[in-house]
């Protein structure tokens, strides 16, 4: 049963610390999406790929978020400098052919 | 106006009962449609898609009338594993696999 896999699941950080999320998107598919869900604003997308392009990371905040996919195997988001506004759910979703997207257990982040 | 609408609910429903859930979305170029569940703490998960012909799993049943741009899920026999956060989700055409999400309907099943 193929999965997207997220590391890690946890993570407590202060203020200030670099943190560096990773995702496995599911083997074939060729979309990557990067979410952040807080009780407040819901799921918030932050970036999209398709066949390893970033093609969309509006959503994002420029100056302390990145996203990468250094291969088809391994997505990565980063933040630096970390706020404690960024305490948020972090989910990967991977999809392919328009047939809805599957996603991550997501990292629980928390900044101090 | 929010692309996907959606009444955030609670719904409190006992068990056995039916219930309908309903969602209405903005850009008439939405290509395809879905309904996912998110269980506390836990990420969205795919329930069924939404067919112009309407489909059904089980005891759940999704319609779409792409006239009134209105999508349903209704749900027979509530069980209380049915508890959880359904979302209605839209794809513009052409979008790839881009989704945009409603913000749920939280239901709650009781004894």
């Amino acid at each position: 049963d193929a999965r997207v896999t997220q590391t890690p699941r946890h993570k407590v950080t202060e203020m200030g610390q670099e943190v560096t999320m990773r995702c496995q998107p599911i083997l074939g598919h060729n979309t990557v999406f990067w979410y952040r869900q807080t009780m407040m604003q819901g799921l918030e997308l932050l970036a999209y790929f398709r066949n390893r392009a970033p093609l969309d990371d509006s959503g994002m905040p420029k100056d302390r978020f990145s996203a990468e996919m250094p291969d088809a195997t391994l997505a990565t988001l980063k933040i630096q400098p970390s706020e404690p506004r960024d305490s948020a759910v972090y989910f990967c979703a991977s999809g392919k052919g328009g047939r809805g997207q599957f996603f991550g257990p997501g990292t629980r982040l928390t900044v101090l | 106006r929010k692309e996907v609408e959606q009444d955030p609910g609670p719904f409190n429903v006992p068990e056995g009962a039916t219930v309908a859930f309903n969602c209405t979305y903005s850009n008439s170029a939405s290509q395809s449609f879905f309904w996912y569940r998110q269980d506390c703490r836990k990420e969205p998960k795919l329930l069924m898609s939404v067919y112009s012909s309407g489909n059904e799993d089980g005891r759940f049943t999704a319609q779409l009338n792409r006239a009134s741009q209105y999508i349903s899920l209704l749900i027979r026999d509530s069980k209380l594993s049915d508890s959880a956060t359904y979302l209605c989700v839209v794809s513009p055409r052409d979008a790839g696999n881009m989704l945009t999400f409603g913000g749920g309907t939280r239901l709650m099943v009781k004894p």
